[in-house]
């Protein structure tokens, strides 16, 4: 069985901090995917990034970085600089490395960034 | 943005009426699946199609069915519903595959359900 935690229910920062999403999880593939998706309050779900678990390169993009640590089996997102459109809940998501992949979600991080 | 399009976005219905969701998409993607999101528990699947008139159940299958005619849209049903199954329903399609959009699943709009 798969799973994934999100234990930061919700955070708030001040706009310019830095902030980082933890994202830890359960399986026992070898293989798998990790994800990251975006939930602002319009409630869309917008894709992020995808990972491959043989690609332990971390990953930047813009403001934005990801942490791949299969030893701690954990895939943390950090935002550089957060700004209030930052504000979102973020959900971590996992699947097989395989066609059909059914996806488990973390239960979300709720992330406030005040001006 | 994907084409995919879910109808209705809201609806309100009562207990033990049938209710039923569409996701349309415009990709050709192979593989279409149902999810329910709920507070606190991330989004959780329901069923997932593979192909046409093939699908399987997910892990909270249970007072839902499924139908897909057509590679393009994949209907959910609620044969009777009840106040557990209000929640907001996402469909989301991928194609299988090592490549840049391989295996990554893109979301609809989600539909707004409540059973009074």
């Amino acid at each position: 069985a798969q799973k994934v935690t999100q234990a930061q229910t919700e955070i708030s920062v001040v706009e310019k901090e830095d902030v980082t999403l933890d994202c830890v999880y359960e399986t026992r593939d070898t293989t798998y995917y990790l994800f990251w998706y975006k939930q602002p309050p319009s409630g869309e779900l917008v894709f992020l990034i995808r990972r491959n678990s043989f690609d332990e390169q971390n990953e930047i993009s813009g403001r934005y970085s990801w942490n791949f640590q299969k030893s701690t089996s954990s895939f943390n997102f950090t935002i550089t600089a957060s700004q209030v459109v930052d504000s979102a809940v973020y959900f971590c998501a996992l699947s097989p490395n395989n066609a059909g992949n059914m996806l488990t979600f973390g239960g979300g991080t709720r992330l406030m960034v005040k001006p | 943005d994907a084409g995919i399009t879910q109808s209705p976005r809201h609806k309100v219905t009562e207990t033990g009426t049938p209710v039923t969701l569409r996701c349309h998409q415009t990709e050709n993607h192979r593989y279409m699946y149902w999810y329910r999101q709920d507070p606190g528990h991330g989004l959780r699947l329901i069923h997932y199609s593979y192909g046409v008139k093939d699908t399987d159940k997910g892990e909270v299958s249970d007072g839902y069915s499924v139908s897909r005619s057509k590679t393009e849209d994949f209907l959910l049903t609620l044969e009777s519903a009840t106040s557990s199954q209000t929640s907001v329903y996402f469909c989301a399609i991928s194609n299988p595959g090592q490549g840049v959009v391989g295996n990554i699943q893109y979301f609809g709009a989600g539909t707004r359900l409540s059973v009074l």
